[in-house]
């Protein structure tokens, strides 16, 4: 059973770009949490999705960031014009189906360096 | 709202030896989850261990216990017999039982502690 997997693994951009990030959870995990760690801390919840729908999205910035788990497909986590303060590890996390008290399972994390 | 400290930034143990990491937290609730994560250099976040409140019992996985001390809010973590491989950050995280509201079951993660382990 493959794990969390995280593309691309590093991404570089220039203020002003875009950044998309995606994330394809464990096979049966219909949960997906996003998280964001800035250098010398520890992470922090982003925006929680299930197919479809974004259940919490209490700890994203209201502008420019945006997620989707879609039907079919990986979840994306977008950051529209990019600030450097955006510079930070991306982390994906899945649970499965049957509720709030499973384990999240890390991917490897996205490294977005805003140039 | 939910906190967790870790208030050793960092540690040392020499191989072989015991080291105990210290975590508090501070909540309203009485059912929540608690983990410790590891993070080596590769950054990938790795789970070491899971306790659930409404367990007395602490949690062990082979070199790797707990101290839940629930009234005292109270979840270190001890790694016995500490390997070079145990060098890492560990971070320990809080995640409330409820499934409604606000809380649907992020993760709450401490500062972490930086491990280090001398041959």
């Amino acid at each position: 059973n493959a794990g969390v997997m995280q593309n691309p693994r590093h991404l570089v951009r220039r203020r002003g770009q875009e950044a998309r990030l995606r994330c394809s959870p464990m096979k049966g995990h219909s949960h997906v949490y996003w998280y964001r760690q800035l250098p010398e801390e520890g992470l922090k919840f982003m925006v929680y999705l299930q197919k479809e729908n974004i259940i919490d999205e209490s700890g994203m910035p209201k502008e420019r960031f945006s997620a989707e788990f879609p039907k079919e497909g990986p979840s994306i986590l977008r950051i529209q014009q990019v600030v450097r303060g955006d510079s930070a590890a991306y982390f994906c996390a899945s649970s499965p189906r049957t509720g709030v008290g499973e384990t999240q399972y890390f991917g490897p994390g996205t490294r977005l360096l805003v140039l | 709202a939910q906190t967790v400290t870790q208030s050793q930034p960092e540690m040392s143990v020499q191989e072989a030896e015991t080291v105990t990491l210290s975590c508090t937290y501070d909540t309203s609730e009485s059912d929540y989850y608690l983990f410790w994560y590891k993070q080596p250099p590769s950054r990938q976040m790795i789970l070491v261990i899971r306790q659930e409140a409404y367990k007395q019992q602490n949690a062990t996985e082979n070199r790797f216990s707990v101290n839940f001390q629930k009234a005292a809010k109270s979840f270190s973590l001890k790694i016995s017999d500490s390997q070079l491989g145990d060098a890492a950050m560990y971070f320990c995280a809080y995640r409330s039982a409820k499934n409604y509201g606000g809380s649907q079951g992020n993760l709450i993660f401490g500062k972490g502690t930086k491990l280090s382990v001398k041959p």
